[in-house]
């Protein structure tokens, strides 16, 4: 079963416009983190915010974390049409062995 | 990622044939993952390693073996292909599990069973 869940599903916004995607998880964690996947191709690691963090920032990314709603924003600031991709957070849960439980995804289509 | 690489990209095979997906990594990392990819489930693990010769199963196990006699290498076998496992495969590494650090994914194999 999915530890994270994506919302929404899908998301299309025009170039130059923000685009916030939200993740809510089940159990507590100790770290989560997002990845792009761009079509037809593996994922790539984006960021990474630990349990004792509430916000993060990297380049044109901004991660928060609620760690009492059990729930993570990732914001792409000024979207270029290069960022269409699905997005993925994945969890680290506390007790999980060691290793990561993906959500199902948002898709994100940024038009020019 | 140049530091991961699956083969084959891309796989037709038979119901009830064995065919075994490959992933090899250059970064000396530890850990090792398989996961499959499907619409509507995203990435649900198969089998992951912790280190050479220490494998252990993930959430869809069933079907799939694996082995890892070197670091580097994390072959995934599925022993008689079903079309339930017409998937996407990735192979991960990653320098810890799911600790401080992210995970490497390769391109992916693209399975189909007929």
């Amino acid at each position: 079963s999915q530890q994270g869940e994506e919302d929404p599903q899908a998301l299309s916004i025009q170039e130059g416009e923000n685009a916030t995607m939200n993740c809510s998880y089940k159990t507590s964690i100790n770290n989560l983190q997002w990845y792009r996947q761009n079509s037809g191709r593996g994922l790539v690691h984006l960021i990474l915010i630990r349990s004792n963090e509430r916000e993060k920032h990297s380049g044109r990314l901004r991660v928060t974390l609620d760690t009492s709603k059990k729930s993570s924003s990732l914001l792409i600031t000024a979207s270029r049409a290069a960022d269409t991709a699905s997005y993925f957070c994945a969890t680290d849960p506390t007790g999980g062995g060691n290793k990561l439980t993906f959500g199902t995804g948002t898709q994100l289509k940024v038009e020019l | 990622d140049a530091g991961i690489t699956q083969s084959p990209r891309y796989k037709i095979t038979e119901t009830g044939r064995q065919v075994t997906l490959m992933c090899h990594q250059t970064w000396s990392h530890s850990y090792m993952f398989w996961y499959r990819q499907d619409l509507g489930h995203g990435l649900r693990l198969i089998y992951y390693s912790a280190a050479a010769d220490i494998t252990d199963k993930g959430e869809v196990p069933d079907g799939y073996v694996v082995s890892r006699s070197k670091t580097e290498n994390f072959p995934l076998t599925l022993e008689s292909a079903t079309r339930s496992q017409t998937s996407v495969y990735f192979c991960a590494s990653s320098l810890q599990g799911g600790g401080d650090y992210g995970y490497t994914f390769g391109s992916g194999t693209r399975l189909t069973v007929v």
